[in-house]
């Protein structure tokens, strides 16, 4: 058990709504990551988190913006969901740089009609 | 900037087949790299992790080598089973990220 969590697993919304994912790890990973995930585009990194209050962006940051106040949560904001931002996002963490293993959970389904 | 691929994009064979995933890498300066497998609609299970370091590590069935001077990884499964069918990626850690291959589908048929 990689001890990480994300709500809501499936979420439907519309084109111009704000939409806020939830990333909760219990191992006390330093590094957290966001990803989507779409066919032809594999895994793209969104944003990611090297400790409490910093981060730093992604090849995909555009849209999206994240926040951590504490190690064990990590939340990825859509400000203005659009159908772009239709994919399947993935939470990861992991220890350390260079040398850690990557966990992931279980992914969130987002559809923007 | 790190590109990654993974050839071939899909892969089906009979069960028992001993097997050979290729992940090529264009930067060289990496600190690791991962195999994970991803089942459909799941996350992704770490597989193994090979230092830069490292020239190979093993689990079970599971081999995986690593030649960071010509940018190459190798995951070599053997005797292959149905419940080996999964998507396969590979991932390299060249700062504090890790970039990912778009993934070899296997499917092996009893």
């Amino acid at each position: 058990d990689a001890g990480i969590t994300q709500s809501p697993r499936h979420k439907v919304t519309e084109t111009g709504t704000p939409v806020t994912l939830r990333c909760h790890q219990t191992e006390n990973h330093r590094y957290m990551y966001w990803y989507r995930q779409d066919p032809g585009h594999g895994l793209r990194l969104i944003h990611y988190s090297y400790g409490v209050k910093d981060t730093d962006k992604g090849e995909v940051s555009d849209g999206y913006s994240v926040s951590r106040s504490k190690t064990e949560d990590f939340l990825l904001t859509l400000e203005s969901a659009t159908s772009s931002q239709t994919s399947v996002y993935f939470c990861a963490a992991r220890k350390g740089q260079g040398t850690g293993e990557l966990f992931f959970g279980e992914g969130s389904r987002l559809t923007v009609l | 900037k790190q590109e990654v691929t993974q050839i071939p994009a899909a892969l089906s064979v009979p069960e028992g087949e001993n097997l050979v995933l290729n992940c090529s890498f264009t930067d060289s300066a990496i600190y690791n790299l991962q195999w994970f497998r991803q089942d459909p609609g799941k996350g992704l299970t770490s597989l193994l992790l090979i230092q830069s370091s490292q020239r190979e590590q093993t689990s079970g069935r599971l081999n995986a080598s690593l030649d960071k001077s010509s940018g190459r990884s190798t995951l070599y499964i053997a005797a292959s089973q149905p419940g080996d069918s999964a998507t396969y990626l590979c991932a390299v850690d060249n700062t504090d990220k890790l970039i990912f291959g778009t993934g070899t589908r296997l499917q092996v048929f009893p």
